[in-house]
């Protein structure tokens, strides 16, 4: 079985400015993909970023960077330069790397971003 | 090229009635995922597809709900009888035949269904 734990209250960043989102996860699975999703208010779901088990570095998209750190499970996006845009909830989720490739999901941050 | 397409985006149902949520999948995809998201959670699994085959229903309710993936035309996410208990947003994800392709799995923009 797989699982997500998201524990952040809601988060505030000033603009401009870096916020940490943390993600810790477990799973018994050896290989497996970690992914963040942003949820805009208008409720879609957006990829921002993916890291497998096995990749010797950190992944980045951009402004977004994933902390991977495997002996401690955790999965902490980082968004640098931080836009009123990036306001909405984010969700963390991993999966198991394979053919059925089912998400399990936490149950999200609410991230604000003040002008 | 269009994404993944769900129909409708907003559905109302008098509890009793049934839903019918349809999900296309991207071209050349094969694979479909539904995912249920109730207000204030993350997404959670329910059933996947492959073309005429469920591959894994082990998040499905045991009743009223129900999933098809023809081999023509959209997935299907059936609902019969709907109790206030199923409003919710209910998303799918299609994602390529292709082993070691985890990472890609696209979402629709999911159809949110009321049950007055």
């Amino acid at each position: 079985a797989q699982k997500i734990t998201q524990t952040q209250p809601g988060m505030f960043v000033q603009e401009k400015e870096a916020v940490t989102l943390d993600c810790t996860y477990d799973t018994s699975d050896p290989s497996y993909g970690l992914f963040w999703y942003k949820q805009p208010s208008s409720g879609e779901m957006i990829f921002l970023i993916y890291q497998g088990s096995y990749d010797q570095q950190n992944a980045t998209e951009g402004r977004y960077s994933l902390n991977f750190q495997k002996a401690r499970k955790s999965a902490n996006l980082v968004i640098s330069a931080s836009q009123l845009g990036d306001s909405a909830m984010y969700f963390c989720a991993i999966t198991r790397q394979g053919a059925n490739s089912k998400l399990t999901f936490g149950k999200g941050i609410t991230l604000s971003v003040r002008p | 090229n269009a994404g993944v397409m769900q129909n409708p985006r907003h559905l109302v149902r008098r509890r009793g009635q049934e839903a019918r949520l349809r999900c296309s999948p991207m071209k050349g995809h094969s694979h479909v995922y539904w995912y249920r998201q109730l207000p204030e959670e993350g997404l959670k699994f329910m059933v996947y597809l492959q073309k005429e085959n469920i591959i894994d229903e082990s998040g499905m309710p045991k009743e009223r709900f129900s999933a098809e993936f023809p081999k023509e035309g959209p997935s299907i996410l059936r609902i019969q009888q709907v109790v206030r208990g199923d409003s919710a947003a209910y998303f799918c994800a299609s994602s390529p035949n292709r082993r070691g392709s985890a990472y890609e799995q696209y979402f629709g923009p999911g159809t949110r269904l009321t049950v007055t």
